[in-house]
């Protein structure tokens, strides 16, 4: 089975500064990897997704996300946040198959300070 | 377009009773998934549906739980003799396919709490 950590609960950050965000998961067979945003009181937002190819993916609002198939970590990041930012990001896994439930983590609560 | 929508946006119940939420997935799509996601916790899978049946529905707690999709479009989740433990965001997502490489775009979610 599936799983996905996310290593930090809550990232504090001042604005324009760079964030990372860690993810790591767990998979005996090849997997396909998102980032989610759910900002207050709205439904989760795909920011980006690796399905295959390159290893650096670019997803909406300048945010990045890089697979490491030797750690199995997808981190994400960010070079400069805003306060719009501040949201809750969860990391999810899917096995690559016709079909296959979406595994998420337990979420990051990111909060840009002014 | 119109997104996922979900209906109600906050139902408030007494243990015991009878609830049912609702989902409208985006025009087109064939597939739909059921989530539960639990306070500071990220969304837990419960049911997914193909078209009119539920290809795999290993998420469901226990019997208590109930989805249809009489006609591959609104879906309906039923929960009978609601628990405290049942209290959550219930979120409705859908997808153009089954494909796990599809995109999911997920409903704004039914907050339910059980007195």
């Amino acid at each position: 089975a599936q799983s996905v950590t996310q290593l930090d609960s809550q990232v504090p950050v001042f604005e324009e500064a760079p964030v990372e965000l860690r993810c790591n998961y767990s998979s005996s067979v090849s997997v396909y990897l998102f980032w989610y945003v759910q900002y207050p009181n709205q439904g989760l937002q795909l920011l980006l997704k690796y399905l295959s190819g390159s290893t650096l993916v670019k997803g909406i609002n300048g945010f990045e996300a890089e697979f490491n198939k030797s750690q199995t970590s997808f981190h994400l990041r960010k070079p400069s946040v805003h306060i719009s930012d501040t949201a809750e990001y969860f990391c999810a896994v899917m096995k690559k198959t016709s079909y296959d439930k979406v595994i998420f983590g337990p979420g990051t609560s990111l909060s840009v300070i002014p | 377009g119109a997104g996922v929508s979900q209906t109600p946006s906050n139902k408030v119940t007494e243990k015991g009773k009878y609830v049912e939420l609702r989902c409208d997935p985006i025009s087109g799509h064939t597939a739909l998934y059921w989530y539960r996601q639990s306070l500071g916790q990220g969304p837990e899978f419960l049911i997914y549906f193909q078209g009119t049946g539920a290809a795999d529905d290993s998420g469901l707690p226990n019997d208590r739980f109930f989805a249809v999709r009489p006609e591959g479009s609104v879906s309906t989740l039923k929960i009978q003799r609601t628990e405290r433990g049942d209290s959550a965001v219930y979120l409705c997502a859908s997808s153009l396919t089954w494909d796990s490489a599809d995109t999911q775009y997920f409903g704004p979610g039914t907050r339910l709490t059980v007195l």
